[in-house]
């Protein structure tokens, strides 16, 4: 059973810093997603990983993915206060795709 | 493009009532999949499909039902409602895996 864990599950931090957020998962995939969600809304894809090593950036967000460590990292590089949201990463288990295995959220809290 | 399209946005039911969530992509995606979402917790896979005409089961399939008789439609049918069954409920459409999931904007459902 692909079990996801994601640390850590609550981050608060000051604008400005910089702070990175994990994601384990259990068995071999090499297609994982990262989501953010705001408060009451939907699902916002971040980042398509699909191969080992893979490293994608956007604004102040970059995320890698370490197929034979079974790791992924979200790093936030100085954060600001509209970064607060829950981010998640997924797992994508199928063979025919479309079988996502969630971790538990990172609800991020940056004070201004 | 609409996207991803839920309706309703909230339903209440009582304890032994049927319904039916809907669910419609205008993205002639293949993919699409019905996820759950508990209080402080990731999202959990319900029921799952490759195509028209072909459905499986996810994670939490029990006391649900699916069809999909065209790449549009996916609705998700609650047999006899029960309180473990309040949760948010995400529908999801993907042309490839490789191109992420679209998700729809959710149905918050609560079974009194």
């Amino acid at each position: 059973e692909l079990k996801v864990e994601q640390n850590p599950l609550f981050l608060s931090m000051q604008e400005g810093k910089n702070y990175t957020i994990y994601c384990n998962y259990s068995t071999t995939s090499d297609r994982l997603y990262w989501y953010r969600q705001d408060p009451g809304k939907s699902l916002e894809s971040l980042f398509v990983l699909l191969s080992n090593g893979a490293v994608k950036q956007e604004g102040r967000l970059m995320a890698s993915l370490d197929t034979k460590a079974r790791l992924s990292t979200l790093h936030i590089t100085a954060a600001v206060h509209d970064l607060s949201a829950t981010y998640f990463c997924a797992v994508d288990r199928g063979n025919a795709g479309n079988m996502l295995t969630f971790g538990g959220g990172t609800r991020l809290m940056v004070k201004p | 493009n609409a996207g991803v399209t839920q309706t309703p946005k909230f339903q209440v039911l009582k304890t032994g009532q049927s319904m039916t969530l809907q669910c419609a992509q205008d993205m002639n995606h293949e993919y699409m999949s019905w996820y759950r979402q508990d209080p402080g917790m990731g999202l959990r896979l319900i029921h799952y499909s490759v195509g028209a005409g072909i459905t499986d089961q996810g994670e939490v399939p029990n006391g649900y039902n699916v069809s999909r008789s065209t790449t549009e439609d996916f609705p998700l049918r609650l047999l006899s409602a029960a309180p473990s069954q309040t949760s948010v409920y995400f529908c999801a459409s993907s042309y490839h895996r490789t191109w992420g999931y679209t998700f729809g904007s959710g149905t918050r459902l609560t079974v009194v």
